[in-house]
């Protein structure tokens, strides 16, 4: 079946360090692949997505390449902020279903 | 002008009893779905409605029991609620979602922290 696997936080910075977060897939079909976000008490935003292979996704100095060869949807961002302090997480969507697939979610945290 | 609205953003009750959450959303999206995330923030689907007709149904005991009266609403209803339960509920909801539709993203709500007692 389909799965995303994320790497484990938390993962903590200090402001304007670079970010990564590790994301991994496994999907039988072609998925659309999606970044969340969970500020503290919120619920989840989208952040950015990518449908198709080498697509980027980008919002608020965040991206993510679609690599179909690794099977990968890595997220980035050159200089965090305190106020990115959140839960990221990685899903997917596969073209036959309805339902995304989540990873298991990676906090940051940011210090000044 | 919230999208995705659930109501109550708190519920705490004691074992055995039975609630409902509800969940509007003035998207004029055709699907809607509810996510429980655990204590360890992972999130797992458990029904998704389109246009009214139940198309996911994961496997969730079957105390818990979506109804979809018209396709701006999906309201869940827990029976006999168990310690198990206490969880983040979250409502969202989507345009579509097979074929080329699938990459329409999915809009949540702010949830609903239920806690059992």
């Amino acid at each position: 079946g389909n799965s995303v696997t994320q790497m484990e936080g938390p993962v903590t910075l200090s402001e304007e360090a670079f970010l990564t977060i590790n994301c991994t897939y496994t999907a039988t079909g072609y998925p659309s692949l999606f970044w969340y976000v969970q500020y503290p008490g919120e619920g989840l935003q989208l952040l950015l997505k990518a449908t198709k292979a080498d697509d980027k996704g980008s919002n608020k100095g965040f991206e993510a390449t679609y690599r179909k060869e690794t099977t990968s949807f890595h997220l980035e961002k050159g200089s965090v902020q305190v106020s990115d302090s959140a839960v990221y997480f990685c899903a997917l969507r596969d073209t036959g279903f309805q339902k995304l697939v989540f990873g298991t979610g990676t906090r940051l945290l940011v210090s000044p | 002008d919230t999208a995705v609205s659930q109501t109550p953003k708190y519920l705490v009750t004691q074992m055995g009893n039975d609630k409902s959450i509800k969940c509007e959303q003035n998207l004029g999206h055709d699907t809607m779905y509810w996510y429980k995330q655990d204590s360890k923030k992972f999130l797992k689907i458990m029904f998704s409605y389109n246009n009214k007709e139940l198309i996911i149904n994961e496997t969730v005991p079957n105390r818990f029991s979506p109804k979809s009266p018209d396709k701006a609403h999906l309201n869940l209803h827990i029976n006999s609620l168990e310690l198990g339960d206490s969880a983040v509920y979250f409502c969202a909801s989507s345009q579509g979602g097979t074929g080329t539709l699938s990459n329409q993203p999915q809009h949540f709500g702010d949830g609903t922290r239920l806690s059992i007692l």
